[in-house]
């Protein structure tokens, strides 16, 4: 079985500049995450998708931050302008339903740093 | 008060003792807790899962839950090398979906 996919693996921008990252789910996944994990702290969630409707976006920065999932399937996280403080890992993560409590699988994870 | 907290360690074990990594949680309506082992560089792994409280058994891995105190561990017997890592408690609050609150992680050390 394939896991989360996620690309690109390492992004170095300058600050104000705009930076996507892409996410493909375990197939059948119908719950989506994206967490952000800075050095040395836990990831955070940032957005939950089900399907293509979003489920808590709560802590998304929402004034440079956007997240998308159009189809229910693959999603794209976009920041916009980035901030020195948005260096991290962007950890795409998936699981079979937001109900049943279901493992939550990361990919491999997006690294961001932000020059 | 964090929703989850861990010692960050790092936590130091000879090869062969047992590693204890710790947990507490403050919301009393946490339904169910995980541990995640976190390589350097690397995506959070699922290595146990807990729902009741008790005791769960997997291999070196037992996971302990105490609802009334709000406390959650990871004990590894006959720790390894390879286990050293980044361990992170999560913690699930089902009512809320199916949605993860973690802990910043607590770092161990096997020296051989």
């Amino acid at each position: 079985e394939a896991g989360v996919a996620q690309s690109p693996r390492y992004k170095i921008i300058e600050k104000r500049q705009s930076v996507a990252f892409w996410c493909n789910p375990i197939s059948g996944h119908a719950t989506l995450y994206w967490y952000q994990q800075i050095l040395g702290q836990g990831p955070k969630l940032l957005i939950q998708f089900q399907n293509n409707g979003v489920v808590d976006d709560s802590q998304l920065p929402k004034d440079r931050f956007s997240a998308e999932r159009l189809k229910g399937v693959d999603s794209t996280l976009k920041i916009q302008p980035a901030k020195l403080e948005d260096s991290a890992v962007y950890l795409c993560a998936s699981s079979l339903d937001q109900y049943s409590g279901n493992t939550i699988y990361f990919g491999e994870g997006s690294w961001l740093t932000v020059v | 008060q964090k929703e989850v907290e861990q010692n960050s360690g790092p936590l130091s074990v000879p090869e062969g003792a047992i590693a204890s990594l710790n947990c507490t949680y403050s919301d009393r309506v946490s339904q169910s807790f995980f541990w995640y082992r976190q390589y350097s560089g690397k995506s959070p792994e699922l290595i146990m899962s807990i729902y009741s409280n008790g005791d769960k058994e997997d291999g070196r891995f037992t996971a302990q839950l105490n609802k009334a105190s709000q406390y959650v561990s990871l004990l590894i017997r006959d720790s390894q090398p390879s286990d050293s890592a980044t361990y992170l408690c999560a913690v699930n609050r089902r009512e809320y979906g199916n949605k993860l609150v973690f802990g910043a992680g607590t770092i161990l050390r096997v020296k051989s």
